[in-house]
């Protein structure tokens, strides 16, 4: 049972441009979603969030869009930059008897081509 | 700050065979998570910690997993025995108990290969 999708399995872009990642979700009781960024050989950090309580959450090159009603969000880079060259994964929070759970997607290849 | 400490970084192991990771979270931080993330899916939650005591184990497969943290701070995930099944990167990772809504800090991972 695939909560949280990602199916995009890669993407390339041009240096300069914008990147968008998208994520589907299929639970309406998940109430924050977030995004990781992977290099190989580390583990995920976190990049930037949002409370389904709102549809736009903006930090430096990066944007979160959540449309609660297509339960789809998607991440904008712009520009992109070489070094956003990584895996890109979308988490979904559910609270589950006080325990906080994070699902996350099969995340996404980004490779910015200079 | 120093991160999310995780040992060893990579293990090989024939199946059947035991193996354990440890973890040493951020300091302060009351809520530690084992992950399994198998090549081309993302982390699958198997257990949460706040402090020692356990929140979910409800995806850890109990009859060869287990995984403690007797003191509220370092934890271990122990599999036995292994099966090929189990080939993965092991994540943990921690968070503050309140504050910094959600955000959970990974460390590098133990990359496990059962052959």
């Amino acid at each position: 049972d695939q909560q949280v999708k990602q199916n995009s399995p890669s993407l390339s872009v041009q240096e300069g441009r914008i990147s968008i990642l998208n994520c589907d979700y299929t639970n309406s009781m998940f109430d924050y979603f977030l995004w990781y960024k992977k290099y190989p050989a580390e583990g995920p950090t976190f990049l930037i969030s949002i409370s389904s309580i709102k549809d736009k959450n903006e930090d430096g090159r990066f944007t979160v869009f959540l449309n609660k009603s297509a339960k789809h969000l998607s991440l904008h880079i712009v520009p992109s930059q070489p070094g956003d060259s990584a895996v890109y994964f979308c988490a979904a929070c559910n609270r589950i008897q006080g325990a906080q759970k994070l699902v996350f997607g099969q995340g996404t290849r980004l490779t910015i081509n200079p | 700050e120093a991160g999310v400490a995780q040992s060893p970084r990579y293990k090989i192991i024939e199946k059947r065979q035991s193996v354990a990771f440890w973890c040493n979270p951020i300091s302060g931080h009351a809520t530690l998570y084992w992950y399994q993330q198998i090549l081309g899916q993302g982390p699958k939650l198997l257990i949460q910690f706040q402090n020692n005591g356990v929140v979910d184990d409800s995806q850890l497969p109990k009859d060869r997993f287990s995984a403690e943290r007797l003191k509220g701070v370092d934890s271990t995930l122990k599999i036995q025995p292994a099966k090929l099944e189990d080939s993965a990167v092991y994540l943990c990772a921690s968070r503050r108990l309140a504050g910094g809504p959600y955000t959970q800090y990974f460390g590098p991972g133990t990359r496990l290969t059962v052959l």
